[in-house]
């Protein structure tokens, strides 16, 4: 069974630059979630997707970052535009319902300078 | 605010030593409490999804106990081995369909050989 796919593995860019991050879930999975690692703390759960509909996004600073899963499958993360502090791992991860285990995607490395 | 609080932050074991570590929770609202393991360059893979107060659920030399009316979980590691260096994460889903899934900030774990 092929794992969560995430792209690309590292981004840097200049601050006030924008940035899209593509996440692959596994088949079969209805949940999605994009999750914000900064060094030194743990996950900070962004936005969760129950098919193409969103399930939480209370932590997403809408102002910015935005994420659509359009057809139930693939889903984006974009920041528009960036701020140093944005600077983190963004993990993307699945699962089938709610509350069972995640499966994450190896995530990728955004560096904003 | 949910909070869940690891400890201690990072821990140094000896290789062969056995070790272990502590998730606490707030015990209203729990549905579920999750543990991963975060080894560097790679995704975080799910350990153990754990339920029931009292469950206490085993993979090889790692074992994890869960007391949900205290709000606590530890995890054990019997015999360290090198391979076992990584962060472990736990991740509490709270019951309520308003609840976020909140991680820890980790414990990051290196074995010396």
């Amino acid at each position: 069974e092929a794992g969560v796919a995430q792209s690309p593995r590292y981004k840097i860019i200049e601050k006030r630059q924008s940035v899209a991050f593509w996440c692959n879930p596994i088949s079969g999975h209805a949940t999605l979630y994009w999750y914000q690692q900064i060094l030194g703390q743990g996950p900070k759960l962004l936005i969760q997707f129950q098919n193409n509909g969103v399930v939480d996004d209370s932590q997403l600073p809408k102002d910015r970052f935005s994420a659509e899963r359009l057809k139930g499958v693939d889903s984006t993360l974009k920041i528009q535009p960036a701020k140093l502090e944005d600077s983190a791992v963004y993990l993307c991860a699945s699962s089938p319902p709610l509350g069972d285990e995640q499966y994450f995607g190896p995530g990728t490395r955004l560096t904003v300078t | 605010i949910l909070n869940v609080e690891q400890s201690p932050q990072s821990l140094h074991v000896q290789e062969g030593d056995s070790t272990n570590f502590t998730c606490s929770f707030p015990s209203s609202n729990f549905y579920a409490l999750h543990w991963y393991r975060w080894e560097t360059a790679k995704s975080p893979e799910a350990l153990f999804v754990m339920t029931l107060n009292g469950d206490e659920k085993k993979k090889g030399r790692i074992s994890a106990t869960l007391n949900t009316k205290e709000g606590y979980s530890y995890l054990y590691i019997k015999g360290s081995q090198p391979e076992d260096s990584a962060t472990y994460l736990c991740a509490l889903v709270g019951a309520s369909s308003a609840s976020k899934i909140i991680f820890g900030s980790g414990t990051r774990l290196s074995i010396r050989p």
